[in-house]
């Protein structure tokens, strides 16, 4: 049973430029969540995702960020028009349902 | 929202020693996870464990809800066992379902 899976491992985007961000949660698991690790303020909670629903997108910034898990493919959290503050690692995590998250490898973004 | 404090922030250790970290929190909880972030960044799950304890090799956990702590024991140390130790809870209502508060984490350190 593969774990969850991300990609890219590492995406470098221009300031001002969209950046995409997929994960594929484990099989069987319908929930998905993105957190995001800043170097100074550790793991924070961003968006709570279910099939085609978003739950609770409390930690998600207003502006720029959006995030969808649609009913076929893998949830994308999107960045538009990034700046060097988005520079952080993007954890994603999935469940069956309100039990043990297991987390996918991140994404490293840079913004230059 | 619910408040997790880790204790120590940085432990050093020569390898064959044995530790105990701490994860104190501000309310009641669900959920309770140990992850080991190792010096890749990987997320790596330790412990699924809102309550008891629970061994795996030489890892081992205990939280006491009703004292709002949880407690996780590394023994004979390795070096690889270094890398940053993160709990995270997943609080009871009040807009903390679902979402993962993290430590700041414990910084291990296991010198050969």
């Amino acid at each position: 049973n593969a774990g969850v899976m991300q990609n890219p491992r590492h995406l470098v985007r221009r300031r001002g430029q969209e950046a995409r961000l997929r994960c594929s949660p484990m099989k069987g698991h319908s929930h998905v969540y993105w957190y995001r690790q800043l170097p100074e303020e550790g793991l924070k909670f961003m968006v709570y995702l279910q099939k085609e629903n978003i739950i609770d997108e409390s930690g998600m910034p207003k502006e720029r960020f959006s995030a969808e898990f649609p009913k076929e493919g893998p949830s994308i959290l999107r960045i538009q028009q990034v700046v060097r503050g988005d520079s952080a690692a993007y954890f994603c995590a999935s469940s069956p349902g309100s039990q043990e998250q297991y987390f996918g490898p991140g994404t490293r973004l840079t913004v230059t | 929202g619910i408040q997790v404090e880790q204790s120590p922030p940085d432990l050093i250790l020569q390898e064959g020693a044995n530790s105990t970290l701490r994860c104190n929190f501000s309310d009641s909880v669900n959920n309770l996870q140990w992850f080991h972030q190792n010096p890749w960044g990987q997320l790596i799950n330790l412990f699924y464990i809102p309550s008891g304890t629970k061994q795996n090799g030489r890892l081992s956990a205990t939280t006491v809800a009703t004292e709002r702590y949880s407690l996780l024991y590394i023994s004979s140390s390795q070096t690889t066992d270094s890398g940053v130790y993160f709990c995270a809870v997943e609080g009871r209502g009040g807009g903390s379902n679902y979402k993962l508060t993290f430590g700041k984490g414990t910084l291990l350190t296991v010198n050969p």
